[in-house]
């Protein structure tokens, strides 16, 4: 079963809009991390956020962390036609191994 | 520096066949992982080598198998390929918690 689970499935917005992604996550983790996929391509790494944050930001990126609702959001800020792609929260357990368990992800539509 | 690189980019088989994808890891990397991606899914993770040995799997069968090289380079083989396992095939290196992937290898089972 999935670890991280995206909300919304698919969102579509004006160049300009604030995208907000969530995702939730079941077991106990070290460290959670968001990804970007163009067109079923590699997926890109954006963000890692630890286990003892709570915010963290990366030019129009901004992730939050609530360990106690195992719940992250990602939020872009006045985004681009360009930003249209997957975005995908993955998590590796807390035991240390480092496999990243994926949620289906959000499908974001950027309209120029 | 290069990035993960995979080949073949794209690659058609038949019921039954078997296939061999190649990984070469981001420099200074050694750790690599394989997953499995199915059109409007995430990636399912395969499995993971480290120092040449299998450090950990996901639920597979052991049609998938891999390997790693001493240049930390690695290949993941299917045997007795099936439909369902047409599928965008991941990988990633790492040297610590990040992962960063390669493009993909697009496997078509007619």
């Amino acid at each position: 079963s999935q670890q991280g689970e995206e909300d919304p499935q698919a969102l579509s917005i004006q160049e300009g809009e604030n995208a907000t992604m969530n995702c939730s996550y079941k077991t106990s983790i070290n460290n959670l991390q968001w990804y970007r996929q163009n067109s079923g391509r590699g997926l890109v790494h954006l963000i890692l956020i630890r286990s003892n944050e709570r915010e963290k930001h990366s030019g129009r990126l901004r992730v939050t962390l609530d360990t106690s609702k195992k719940s992250s959001s990602l939020l872009i800020t006045a985004s681009r036609a360009a930003d249209t792609a997957s975005y995908f929260c993955a998590t590796p357990p807390d035991t240390g191994r480092r496999a990243l368990t994926f949620g289906s992800g959000t499908r974001l539509q950027v309209q120029p | 520096d290069a990035g993960v690189t995979q080949s073949p980019t794209h690659l058609i088989k038949t019921r039954g066949q078997q296939v061999t994808l190649r990984c070469s890891p981001k420099s200074g990397h050694d750790t690599v992982s394989w997953y499995q991606q199915a059109l409007g899914q995430g990636p399912q993770f395969i499995f993971q080598y480290y120092e040449e040995e299998e450090r950990q799997r996901g639920n597979f069968p052991d049609r998938f198998s891999g390997h790693q090289f001493p240049n930390y380079s690695s290949e993941l083989n299917v045997n007795a390929l099936l439909l369902g396992d047409s599928a965008l095939y991941l990988c990633a290196s790492s040297q610590g918690d990040t992962q960063y992937f390669g493009p993909g290898t697009r496997l078509t089972v007619l």
